[in-house]
């Protein structure tokens, strides 16, 4: 079993759609909850991190983490066709080492 | 100004020989990582270096050795290439130990033929 797993879609929404994202652990000693974008053909690049439980907001990107349940989100507001990318999840246990999932791809149609 | 950044960008060899990827983060960062994602996507971390010491050096083939100049640089040198050794390789770092937040490279992309 891995450490994360994400369902790698693809998923296709229309533009200004709410888009949700997610994906659950096995490990129940991940504190750090990371989400990163990652454009075609270039990096990941860090969207926002949660340390512990709770939600974080950052613009139109609110981040969620539920641990009792092994389950974390991200949802997108208002989607707009440059969000098209692949969103990966990541946990760490200390912020050293990080676990990904498989990533989603997501296609936002204008 | 690439905070990292990585050569080359694309690497196409033939199975059995050698080869090195050169990484370079100009961020100031004391920690550096390699990372290998494979056809599905799925990114799993390599090594990580924390001020040119090995920190984290995952279940990877001895064919693959990585070396630390100083703390700015991270290279990855892959001896006799295998098929199966095709993938992106990216490198990234972060600014100290248990700092969740990393930059990552462009990528490396490794057909081995």
């Amino acid at each position: 079993q891995k450490e994360v797993e994400q369902d790698p879609g693809p998923l296709s929404v229309p533009e200004g759609a709410i888009v949700s994202l997610n994906c659950t652990y096995s490990n129940s000693a991940f504190q750090y909850f990371m989400w990163y974008r990652q454009y075609s053909r270039k990096g990941p690049e860090l969207l926002m991190y949660t340390y512990s439980s709770g939600n974080k907001e950052d613009g139109r990107f609110t981040a969620q983490v539920d641990k009792s349940s092994k389950y974390i989100s991200l949802f997108i507001r208002d989607s707009q066709p440059s969000d098209s990318a692949t969103y990966l999840c990541a946990m760490s246990l200390t912020g050293n080492q990080f676990y990904f999932g498989t990533g989603t791809s997501l296609t936002v149609i204008p | 100004d690439t905070a990292v950044s990585q050569t080359p960008k694309y690497l196409v060899t033939q199975m059995g020989n050698d080869k090195s990827i050169k990484c370079e983060q100009n961020l100031g960062h004391d920690t550096m990582y390699w990372y290998k994602q494979d056809s599905k996507k799925f990114l799993k971390i390599m090594f990580s270096y924390n001020n040119k010491e090995l920190i984290i050096n995952e279940t990877v083939p001895n064919r693959f050795s990585p070396k630390s100049p100083d703390k700015a640089h991270l290279n990855l040198h892959i001896n006799s290439l295998e098929l199966g050794d095709s993938a992106v390789y990216f490198c990234a770092s972060s600014q100290e130990q248990g700092t969740p937040e990393a930059f990552f490279g462009q990528g490396t992309r490794l057909t081995v033929v």
